[in-house]
């Protein structure tokens, strides 16, 4: 199955620093999400992007899928964005998702 | 309001007590999966199903089922649990096939611990 590594595992950051948060896959993948997991347990889907640029707020994500990697742009950090940043990808729409280990961010006030 | 709910959000029981863990959806989506989360793990599907009466196993099916009658129900069934099967478990679901549609959207959890 489908490889998904995530970088760094850990990062801590002051609050309004930015931060770039990679996703490294080993095959073809036609879905490709974003979740934030808060410290509630909650998941929330931030992206869906297969390929290409989407930008939301402070929040942008980018994947080069003929280069199998995709990355997740903070900008401004606040610490309300604390929590586990997931990737998540599939090899065709609505079907087997395989997760990374995710980020465990922290932001400091 | 477009939600994803799961029942119960905690439970706690013992080894070989069948249960039933019920998922429910109101966005008329296709899709729906089960995940377990467990620390050091990262989130691993269970099961999936494309449709009613269409169900598919994840990557860690062994000692779950799961049926899908109606659209809008995802139930995951263990017929005799064990403590290996004390987790977080997440429902989710989304639309096929629809671009931005695809986008899962998560229940809140359930914690389950087999004693």
């Amino acid at each position: 199955g489908i490889q998904v590594e995530q970088s760094p595992p850990d990062l801590i950051l002051q609050e309004g620093a930015n931060s770039t948060l990679r996703c490294n896959f080993s095959d073809s993948v036609n879905n490709l999400q974003w979740f934030h997991q808060n410290p509630w347990g909650q998941l929330i889907n931030l992206f869906y992007i297969p390929s290409g640029t989407k930008q939301n707020g402070r929040l942008s994500a980018t994947t080069v899928a003929t280069e199998r990697y995709s990355l997740l742009y903070i900008s401004s950090s606040q610490t309300t964005d604390s929590g586990v940043y997931f990737c998540a990808v599939g090899e065709t729409s609505g079907s087997r998702l395989t997760f990374g280990e995710g980020t465990q961010l922290t932001v400091n006030p | 309001e477009a939600q994803v709910t799961q029942n119960p959000r905690y439970l706690i029981t013992v080894t070989g007590k069948k249960l039933t863990v019920t998922c429910s959806q109101n966005m008329n989506h296709e899709y729906m999966s089960w995940y377990r989360q467990d620390p050091g793990l990262g989130l691993r599907q269970i099961y999936y199903s494309m449709n009613v009466e269409v169900t598919d196993k994840g990557d860690v099916p062994e000692g779950y089922k799961v049926s899908r009658k109606e659209k809008r129900n995802f139930p995951l069934i263990l017929e005799s649990p064990s403590p290996n099967q004390t987790s977080l478990y997440f429902c989710a679901s989304s639309f096929v096939g629809q671009g931005r549609k695809d986008t899962q959207y998560f229940g809140p959890g359930t914690r389950l611990t087999v004693l």
